[in-house]
């Protein structure tokens, strides 16, 4: 079993629509939550930190359940520009991320 | 202010030879990091370093070399170059931790895409 999982996808998705991916992760001691975003060929960016209450940044929803071990996050009215791998990742120790393979989200006009 | 910066962003290897990535960071971070992204997997931690003069083991080291001599660079070398090394390569780095397993976020480079023959 891989440490951190995702579905690949692609998503599908038309423009407006609310899109959720989940992740799961099998280190019950992780602490440190994140989704990235990557664009084709690029690198990694932050796209937000996962709080154990939940956290949301504007159309961006996180959600942390520790106790299925699952991070989710929700996109509401999709844009374009959504576009992108959302990549979950997870500590494993003090100085070591474990990184998800990314789910592909396809948003179509 | 560039980030991190990472050179070359292309290269292509024949099975054998050597060579050296290096990034630069000009945050003034304290850990750095080299990273490897294969299609289907997820980055892949090679090595990294918790300040100037350190290194570490992460999860795929072998036929890796790095060296962080100054706080700002932070190099990786390949000795002998494999095909099974094909990959593109990703610097970052961030702040210090403040407690035990937090992280803070990582700041990457654009890359190095290394295709080895």
């Amino acid at each position: 079993r891989k440490e951190v999982e995702q579905d690949p996808g692609p998503f599908n998705v038309p423009e407006g629509a609310t899109v959720a991916f989940n992740c799961t992760y099998s280190n019950s001691a992780s602490q440190s939550f994140f989704w990235y975003r990557q664009d084709c060929r690029k690198e990694p960016k932050l796209l937000m930190s996962v709080y154990s209450s939940g956290n949301e940044d504007g159309r961006f929803t996180a959600q942390l359940n520790r106790a299925s071990q699952y991070i989710s996050l929700l996109i509401r009215d999709s844009k374009l520009s959504d576009s992108a791998t959302y990549l979950c990742v997870v500590n494993r120790s003090n100085y070591q991320l474990i990184w998800g393979a990314g789910t592909k989200l396809i948003i179509k006009p | 202010n560039a980030g991190v910066t990472q050179t070359p962003k292309f290269r292509v290897l024949k099975t054998g030879q050597s060579m050296t990535l290096l990034c630069a960071q000009d945050m003034n971070h304290e850990y750095m990091y080299w990273y490897r992204q294969d299609p289907g997997m997820g980055l892949r931690l090679i090595h990294y370093s918790v300040g100037e003069g350190t290194t570490a083991k992460g999860e795929v080291p072998d036929g890796y070399n790095v060296s962080r001599l100054k706080k700002q660079n932070f190099l990786l070398g390949l000795e002998s170059a494999a095909p099974s090394q094909t990959s593109v390569y990703f610097c970052a780095s961030s702040y210090s931790r403040k407690l035990a397993g937090t992280h803070y976020e990582q700041y990457f480079g654009p890359g190095t895409r290394l295709t080895v023959t």
